[in-house]
């Protein structure tokens, strides 16, 4: 079955550069979630899309900004990047209805910032 | 901020041995979920259990809540050395889901 979808897997940037990571939900999945994992740290909810609407807001910076397209798909940017930026980025989809159904994680996207 | 909190934060067992690893949280939840981690991957789901249920199988997973004492266990029976990785518990909606810090499990074949 299809899984969700993260490019790049690997990234490197400098310091004030910009970078845009893309997440391919499972079909038919009208919600995507963005979750960003520092290093030994647990992940934390950065932004969600429902039928290309922001939906909710967690801890994502000014800095950052994200998008859901037409065809579901999903793009996080990352402006003025910081060392402290260096994380892996994960997407997750799922369908909002009906409730508790399980959500999907994509591999997510290591960015390095150096 | 952390909702689930897991306990112990590193396990270290030996193959065929149990592991039991154990999550507390802090507000009302409708639901309760356990996550693994392999080493740089991506998070699988392992298991759901609602607000309403106490004790929820899967395989080799016994999960376990407690709403009165805000807490939850996962019991992994019989592991193996491809058990090895971090196992998360998540509380929230999906739209807001919190991630506690993770317990680190290794089995040793």
């Amino acid at each position: 079955a299809a899984g969700v979808i993260q490019s790049p897997r690997h990234l490197i940037k400098e310091k004030r550069e910009t970078a845009t990571l893309k997440c391919y939900p499972i079909p038919r999945h009208d919600t995507v979630y963005w979750y960003q994992q520092g290093p030994g740290q647990d992940p934390q909810f950065l932004i969600s899309f429902y039928e290309k609407m922001q939906s909710d807001k967690g801890s994502i910076p000014d800095r950052f900004s994200a998008q859901q397209f037409s065809d579901y798909h999903s793009e996080l940017n990352m402006s003025s990047l910081e060392l402290g930026d260096s994380a892996l980025y994960f997407c997750a989809s799922s369908l909002r209805r009906p409730s508790g159904n399980t959500i999907y994680f994509g591999e997510g996207s290591w960015l390095t910032v150096v | 901020s952390q909702q689930g909190e897991e306990d112990p934060q590193a396990l270290s067992i030996q193959e065929g041995e149990n592991a039991t690893m154990n999550c507390s949280y802090k507000t009302s939840i409708n639901n309760l979920q356990w996550y693994r981690q392999n080493s740089g991957r991506g998070l699988v789901h392992l298991i759901l259990i609602r607000s309403n249920e106490r004790e929820k199988h899967s395989g080799r997973l016994r999960v376990t809540l407690d709403t009165s004492k805000k807490s939850s266990s996962l019991l992994i029976t019989a592991s193996r050395a491809a058990d090895t990785a971090s196992y998360f518990c998540a509380t929230g909606s999906f739209n807001d889901m919190r991630f506690g810090a993770g317990t680190r499990l290794t089995v040793k074949p």
